[in-house]
């Protein structure tokens, strides 16, 4: 069965600190895809990012950066330099990779970031 | 503006009734996905269709239904509703199914959240 751990329920930091945000996995799968997703206090939803798993290459935008590693199952989020608009709940995804869609995709819980002024 | 738009934004009905979602992907995008983000269940995924076809079904119930029309739209459909199917409804939409490589991005609507009483 898969399954998507974010340990940090809630985080907070200064503003300009960075943090990084965790993100372990289990399946069973060899080919897979992993999600980032931003919540703001708002309520919608943002897509940040799809990592495919034979794609172990690391991904920065801007001030975020992705610490994709199949050895240790885990999809760590960094935010450098955080500001106050990266408050929000993120979480964390899994989906089995087959048959042009997302099939059994499962979600972490969610870690809920402060960033304090 | 994702430019994904869903109606209504919310809806409060009882226990048994039945109720339609609806979801205008953004222009020119063929993929649509339905998300459902309760208090006990968290954030799950419904099922995605892909120009009118269904491409993968996640955690959806038989009693909710869902179709993507020739204009892309799409609906999904809640019956026989129970208190536990209070929740925030959100659907995206993306450009192209699932691609192996490369990067796909979705774009949310902003939600609508149903009450059942």
């Amino acid at each position: 069965a898969q399954k998507v751990t974010q340990a940090q329920t809630e985080i907070s930091v200064v503003e300009k600190e960075d943090v990084t945000l965790d993100c372990v996995y289990e399946t069973r799968d060899t080919t897979y895809y992993l999600f980032w997703y931003k919540q703001p206090p708002s309520g919608e939803l943002v897509f940040l990012i799809r990592r495919n798993s034979f794609d172990e290459q690391n991904e920065i935008s801007g001030r975020y950066s992705w610490n994709f590693q199949k050895s240790t199952s885990s999809f760590n989020f960094t935010i450098t330099a955080s500001q106050v608009v990266d408050s929000a709940v993120y979480f964390c995804a899994l989906s089995e990779a087959r048959g042009g869609g997302y099939q059994k995709v499962t979600f972490g819980t969610g870690t809920k970031l402060q960033v304090i002024p | 503006d994702s430019g994904v738009t869903q109606t209504p934004k919310h809806l409060i009905t009882a226990t048994g009734q039945r109720v339609t979602l609806r979801c205008s992907p953004r222009s020119g995008d063929l993929s649509v996905y339905w998300y459902q983000q309760s208090l006990d269940q968290g954030l799950q995924f419904l099922i995605q269709y892909y120009n009118g076809e269904e491409r993968a079904k996640g955690n959806i119930l038989e009693r909710f239904s869902a179709q993507q029309f020739p204009d892309l739209h799409s609906e999904l459909n809640l019956s026989s509703l129970e208190l536990g199917d209070s929740a925030l409804y959100f659907c995206a939409s993306s450009e192209y199914p699932l691609k192996s490589r490369g990067q796909e991005t979705q774009y949310f609507g902003p939600g609508t959240r149903l009450l059942v009483l």
